[in-house]
């Protein structure tokens, strides 16, 4: 079936690095794909997405483009901040707007 | 608008409990979903709903089972806890991607019930 794979293990570093979390997915056809945020303690947001091939989506600084020929959905920020500390989930869309989920991301910034 | 909201937010139950968790969304979503989160698994889907009255099956739904009555509600129910269902519980709700012929719509999710099985 449809499925999400995000790289492994949390990621750490410090305030104004560039940030990178690789997403690949499997899916017959071309499916949305999301990113999704969840801050301590809170449910999941929606951070961006994108509906079709070389799409970009943006948010918060935060940008991701939907590459076809490589199926694959990376997160990319410039310059993070303490504040971008939180777990992100790449995702995609299948039957019956149902979402399969990556494993997540643990992001911590440091000072 | 409240969202989605959850109740409880927090339960601790011992093994052969059994417990009803509560979803109520007010933005008039027609779809409804449930989810488990646990640590290095991501989130998986439990059961959802695509309207008033309907449920169907997700990726784990043995040992759960939902009732949709009211298009805003969405119970999840334990019959008899086991401590393998210690996890936190999400609900999300969504449009129906038939609404307006988009295809696809963001699902928007409730502040998880976190919950213990002893």
């Amino acid at each position: 079936g449809d499925s999400v794979t995000q790289m492994e293990g949390p990621v750490t570093l410090s305030e104004e690095a560039f940030l990178t979390i690789n997403c690949t997915y499997t899916a017959t056809g071309y499916p949305s794909l999301f990113w999704y945020v969840q801050y301590p303690g809170e449910g999941l947001q929606l951070l961006l997405k994108a509906t079709k091939a070389d799409d970009k989506g943006s948010n918060k600084g935060f940008e991701a483009t939907y590459r076809k020929e490589t199926t694959s959905f990376h997160l990319e920020k410039g310059s993070v901040q303490v504040s971008d500390s939180a777990v992100y989930f790449c995702a995609l869309i299948y039957g019956n707007n149902r979402l399969a989920f990556g494993k997540g991301n643990q992001v911590v910034v440091i000072p | 608008n409240a969202g989605v909201t959850q109740t409880p937010k927090f339960r601790v139950l011992k093994t052969g409990q059994s417990m009803t968790l509560l979803c109520a969304q007010d933005m008039n979503h027609e779809y409804m979903y449930w989810y488990r989160q646990d640590p290095g698994m991501g989130l998986r889907l439990i059961h959802y709903s695509v309207g008033e009255g309907t449920t169907a099956k997700g990726e784990v739904p043995d040992g759960y089972n939902v009732s949709r009555l009211k298009k805003q509600n969405f119970l999840l129910g334990l019959e008899s806890a086991a401590p393998s269902q210690t996890s936190v519980y999400f609900c999300a709700s969504s449009y129906s991607p038939y609404r307006w012929a988009q295809e696809t719509y963001e699902q928007y999710f409730g502040p998880g019930t976190r919950l213990t099985v002893t």
